[in-house]
This record gives structure tokens, sequence and C-alpha cells, in this order.
């Protein structure tokens, strides 16, 4: 079975300070990727995608940015963090069922930046 | 066009009632439609998913409405328990590309005692 891990589970870093969470999916192979961003009580915001190695796409030009540097791996980055960087991060993988994309969530990471 | 609008924002519903949570969507090309729930502090969980080849779709005490040519689609949750307190996210998604998923914008339920 397919399983997607995201870490850390929670982060708290300054303003200015740099970011790397990572993301990693078991059980599959070239999955598409997914970073979103979900503010408190809001929906969910698509950051980044990726349908092969080295292969980023941006939603929404912002302070962060993606790499995909192995098959199952996906890196969201920051140089320096802002206050309005601060939300859930959440990572998605997706397969094609019937047609149609179901997208599969990882825990998240709360980002927290003060 | 490529927008899921989802209502309501937020929903209490009593313990043993009906939840019914009401998505619709414009893009024609969107072919599947899933439904997906989430606790706090976890990420969206797959529920319940339909295609518009069916009008109805049922899971224990879950089921989709599909109502291909107004475009809309809806979520029930029959006898509703405080265990279905979660935010609940509707979404859309056509063929092939990237496999974009649209989601709604949520809606949060709390069903009370």
């Amino acid at each position: 079975s397919q399983t997607i891990h995201q870490w850390p589970a929670t982060l708290v870093q300054p303003v200015g300070s740099p970011l790397s969470l990572e993301c990693t999916v078991e059980g599959t192979s070239n999955p598409n990727l997914y970073w979103y961003r979900q503010a408190a009580g809001r929906g969910l915001q698509l950051l980044f995608y990726s349908v092969g190695i080295g292969q980023i796409s941006s939603e929404v030009p912002q302070n962060l940015s993606a790499s995909r540097p192995q098959d199952r791996q996906f890196i969201l980055s920051s140089k320096k963090l802002l206050l309005s960087d601060s939300g859930f991060y959440l990572c998605a993988w997706s397969r094609l069922t019937g047609g149609g994309s179901e997208q599969f969530f990882g825990p998240g990471t709360r980002l927290t930046v003060l | 066009q490529q927008q899921v609008k989802q209502s309501p924002q937020s929903l209490i519903v009593q313990k043993g009632g009906i939840s019914i949570i009401n998505c619709a969507y414009e893009n024609t090309a969107f072919d599947y439609f899933p439904w997906y729930q989430q606790f706090p502090g976890k990420g969206p969980a797959l529920l319940i998913a339909i295609r518009p080849d069916v009008s109805e779709k049922k899971e224990g005490r879950f089921t989709i409405s599909f109502n291909k040519s107004a475009k809309q689609f809806s979520l029930h949750i029959m006898d509703s328990q405080p265990g279905d307190s979660a935010t609940y996210f509707c979404a859309a998604s056509g063929h092939g590309g990237y496999q974009k998923v649209t989601f709604g914008t949520g809606t949060k339920l709390q069903v009370i005692p």
C-alpha cells in the first residue's frame, strides 16, 4: 500500500530564516506530487505540482520554491521566511482512477513564523 | 470556470440528523468528483467519490448525489454522529494532464449531541 510522509510535523521559525519541508511517498512509482498550503480555517491553496523528477510548476508566485530531486521525494523551500508563510503545509500524491484523479494527502506540517 | 463553489461554510447538525453539503461547478471537462474529510491538525482523507455517469453513490452513511445537467453535487451524511465533526471538501478533476484537482472552499461540520 502507498504511504506518504512529511516532516517535520511542526516547525517554529523566525522571520528571515530559511525553510525546508520534506515529503516522501512509498509504494508507488512516478507519482504526481503536490504542495498545498492551508491557512487557519481556510481552504487548500495549491502551491506547486510536479509530474516527474526535476519538473516543477508553480501555481502562485510567492516566497517559496519546490524541488523534486528523486522520484518519490518532494521538497518545499524558502530562503527567507515571511510572517505570511505561516500555515499548514500539505503534500499530496495523485493517481488516475476511471478517468479522474484522486489525491492522497500527507499528515501535514504546521509552520509558525514569528 | 475552474472554480468549485461549496456551501454552506459551516453547519451545525443535531446527532442523528442529516448533514447536507452542496457544491457546484462550471467546467464541463470535470468528470470525477471526490469528497474529502479533514479532522483538525490532519491532512484531508478521501471519503467518497462519484463519476458523472451515475446520479448517486452510497457508502455506509455517506451518499453523493450528482445532477449533471445542473452541474451540482452534494454530500449527505445520514444519522450524523459527533465523530463526523470535521471539515469537508468537495473537489473535481478532469482527464489527463497533471491531474489537477480543484477543491471547494470547505464546510466545517459540527454534530452536537
